[in-house]
């Protein structure tokens, strides 16, 4: 089965500052996608940014971009230039590209952008 | 494009009392997901549908819990009768079906039980 690892349960920076998740996970598929989703106060899920593990181009989307180190199982998440919208839980998530398409979810890292 | 939509968004109901949820997927997606998210935890699968087919209910609680998708559009997860434990917030997620899609999700139903 598999498994993802957040290991930061809280996070703080300043606004304007960048800052990185970490996300770890353990699967002995090949071929997978990961993603990073946020969920505000609002309780909805968003996706911030999503990667296919057969592509070794770290993905990004504007001030969010992500470290995929393949060999190691990790995917980090980076935020440049942060800004107060971006308070919210940052969820890690797997899923296996053939077979049950559903998503295996870290516990969350709760990001505060201060002013 | 109208997002996923869910209701109630709250729900307040005392233990051994039944509940539904409803969920109205993104127009066109085939493919629908029941997530329970427990406080402080990330969401976990309950069930999921492509079409009417139920095709992963595996963690899906069936003393309890029940779920129906008629015509392949809008969902409906019941509990009867709700325990403590299920206090959580229910999300739907729905994607286009084509097996590597992302999954797009609802608002969530914040369940208490009393």
């Amino acid at each position: 089965a598999q498994t993802v690892t957040q290991s930061q349960p809280e996070m703080s920076v300043q606004e304007a500052e960048t800052v990185t998740l970490s996300c770890t996970y353990d699967t002995s598929e090949n071929n997978y996608y990961l993603f990073w989703y946020k969920q505000p106060p609002s309780r909805q899920m968003i996706l911030v940014i999503r990667q296919e593990a057969y592509k070794q181009q770290n993905a990004t989307e504007n001030r969010f971009s992500v470290n995929f180190q393949k060999a190691a199982k990790s995917f980090s998440l980076k935020i440049s230039d942060s800004q107060l919208g971006d308070t919210a839980m940052y969820f890690c998530a797997f899923m296996k590209h053939r077979g049950a398409q559903k998503l295996v979810f870290g516990q969350g890292t709760r990001l505060t952008i201060n002013p | 494009e109208a997002g996923v939509v869910q209701s109630p968004r709250y729900k307040i109901i005392e233990k051994k009392q039944p509940v539904a949820f409803w969920c109205n997927p993104i127009s066109g997606h085939n493919t629908l997901y029941w997530y329970r998210q427990n406080l402080g935890q990330g969401p976990e699968l309950l069930i999921r549908y492509e079409n009417e087919e139920a095709v992963d209910d595996s963690q899906l609680p069936k003393d309890r819990f029940s779920a129906e998708r008629l015509k392949g559009v809008d969902s409906t997860l019941k509990i009867q009768p709700a325990e403590l434990g299920d206090s959580a917030v229910y999300l739907c997620a729905s994607s286009s079906g084509r097996g590597r899609e992302t999954q797009y999700f609802g608002p969530g139903t914040r369940l208490l039980v009393l």
